[in-house]
């Protein structure tokens, strides 16, 4: 079964600073897709950026990129130039590539406070 | 942005009342999912589609129900509502239209009350 965990239940920052956020997972999978959403206060879940399995190159979406090591099983969440909209909750979520019915994996989350 | 929709966003009622949680998307997609969420906890599969008249039961057991009798209509019903239930039901939904067939779009969400 997969798993994925988020170590920083809570984490702030100065605006206009860069903070990551950390994501491991565990599975047998060699292809897989990996997420990253954020949840504000307002509670809808919006995607922030996406990474497939099988490409080498991070992605990237505007001030948010990842850090992904598939032989460590991390994939880390950089924001860049930190706004005070981007305080909200974020989750690491984990989909299998086949046979796992698109279903998604979510980590704790990690609650993010970006301080002016 | 995705065009996902949930009714009621809020909604407080008494033990033993049936509910109905409806969510609606307009792009078309083939699989939508109900998940739930404790206050700053991480979401819990409840239930999926891949189509109409296809629902399953997902990872975390749950006392509701689904139906899908129109592909952008996913309904979930709890037949006598406990504080247990208490929490939110966040829906969402994934297909060809409107970006990746795997990356998942979700709705506002219920927040629901039993007292």
């Amino acid at each position: 079964a997969q798993t994925v965990t988020q170590s920083q239940p809570e984490m702030s920052v100065q605006e206009a600073e860069t903070v990551t956020l950390s994501c491991t997972y565990d599975t047998s999978e060699n292809n897989y897709y990996l997420f990253w959403y954020k949840q504000p206060p307002s509670r809808q879940m919006i995607l922030v950026i996406r990474q497939e399995a099988y490409k080498q190159q991070n992605a990237t979406e505007n001030r948010f990129s990842v850090n992904f090591q598939k032989a460590a099983k991390s994939f880390s969440l950089k924001i860049s130039d930190s706004q005070l909209g981007d305080t909200a909750m974020y989750f690491c979520a984990f989909m299998k590539h086949r046979g796992g019915g698109g279903k998604l994996i979510f980590g704790q989350g990690t609650e993010l406070s970006v301080k002016p | 942005e995705a065009d996902i929709y949930q009714t009621p966003r809020y909604l407080v009622i008494g033990t033993g009342k049936k509910i109905t949680l409806e969510c609606s998307q307009t792009m078309g997609h083939d699989k939508m999912y109900w998940y739930q969420q404790d206050p700053g906890m991480e979401l819990h599969l409840i239930h999926y589609s891949y189509g109409v008249n296809s629902t399953e039961k997902g990872d975390l057991s749950s006392e509701s129900t689904v139906s899908r009798i129109r592909t952008e209509h996913f309904p979930l019903t709890l037949e006598s509502a406990r504080p247990s239930h208490t929490s939110q039901y966040l829906c969402a939904s994934s297909g060809l239209q409107g970006g990746s067939t795997d990356t998942q779009y979700f709705g506002p969400g219920t927040r629901l009350t039993v007292l």
